[in-house]
């Protein structure tokens, strides 16, 4: 199966900073999703993004599948951006199986 | 409209015991997956569930099985239960229709499962 690396695992910035995360995949994929994880476990859906770039608010991703990665940028950080961000992405047409990074966490200091 | 809904909200459960988590996706969501969440990783896939058969399968013991209902919801269970059982267990739905097509995924509350 794939391996999904995410960069940086840990991240600390000032509210109003602007962060950067990455994803890379060690093999190509059809389904790649970005999510941020609340203190409560829910997994939130922030971009379906196999490839292109789409943008929601301070929130964009850009995935480049044919090199095999994605970024997911945050600008004007909040405090309630903290948290864990999480990519996976799914390769095999016959089941849906997401395979997740480890993560970044993210803390944004006021 | 609702979304993946998840009962119970936690769970403690005793070495060895046997444990039923449920599921009920998205209104018009025909496929139902399963995720093991560990402290400090990302989820891990359990099973895929569509149209109550079961479509994938991930690196768990036989000691977890899962099934589908008519109307789409769906149980996760866990016999023998073992310490290292103890983790949040995601569901998740999407639109799948069988054919070849990956859907957005989306996710419910979770399960929180202690075992002592």
């Amino acid at each position: 199966g794939i391996q999904v690396e995410q960069s940086p695992p840990d991240l600390i910035l000032q509210e109003g900073a602007n962060s950067t995360l990455r994803c890379n995949f060690s093999d190509s994929v059809n389904n790649l999703q970005w999510f941020h994880q609340n203190p409560w476990g829910q997994l939130i859906n922030l971009f379906y993004i196999p490839s292109g770039t789409k943008q929601n608010g301070r929130l964009s991703a850009t995935t480049v599948a044919t090199e095999r990665y994605s970024l997911l940028y945050i600008s004007s950080s909040q405090t309630t951006d903290s948290g864990v961000y999480f990519c996976a992405g799914a390769s095999n047409f016959g089941n849906e199986k997401l395979t997740f990074g480890t993560g970044t966490r993210l803390t944004i200091i006021p | 409209d609702a979304g993946v809904t998840q009962s119970p909200t936690h769970l403690i459960k005793t070495r060895g015991q046997q444990v039923t988590l449920r599921c009920s996706p998205i209104s018009g969501h025909k496929s139902v997956s399963w995720y093991q969440q560990v402290l400090g990783q990302g989820p891990q896939f359990i099973f895929q569930y569509y149209e109550k058969e079961e479509r994938g399968r991930g690196n768990f013991p036989d000691r977890f099985s899962a099934r589908q209902f008519p109307n789409y919801s769906s149980e996760l269970n866990v016999n023998a239960l073992l310490l290292g059982d103890s983790a949040l267990y995601l569901c998740a739905s999407s639109l799948a229709t069988g054919t070849f097509t990956l859907y957005e995924q989306y996710f419910g509350p979770g399960t929180r499962l202690t075992v002592t």
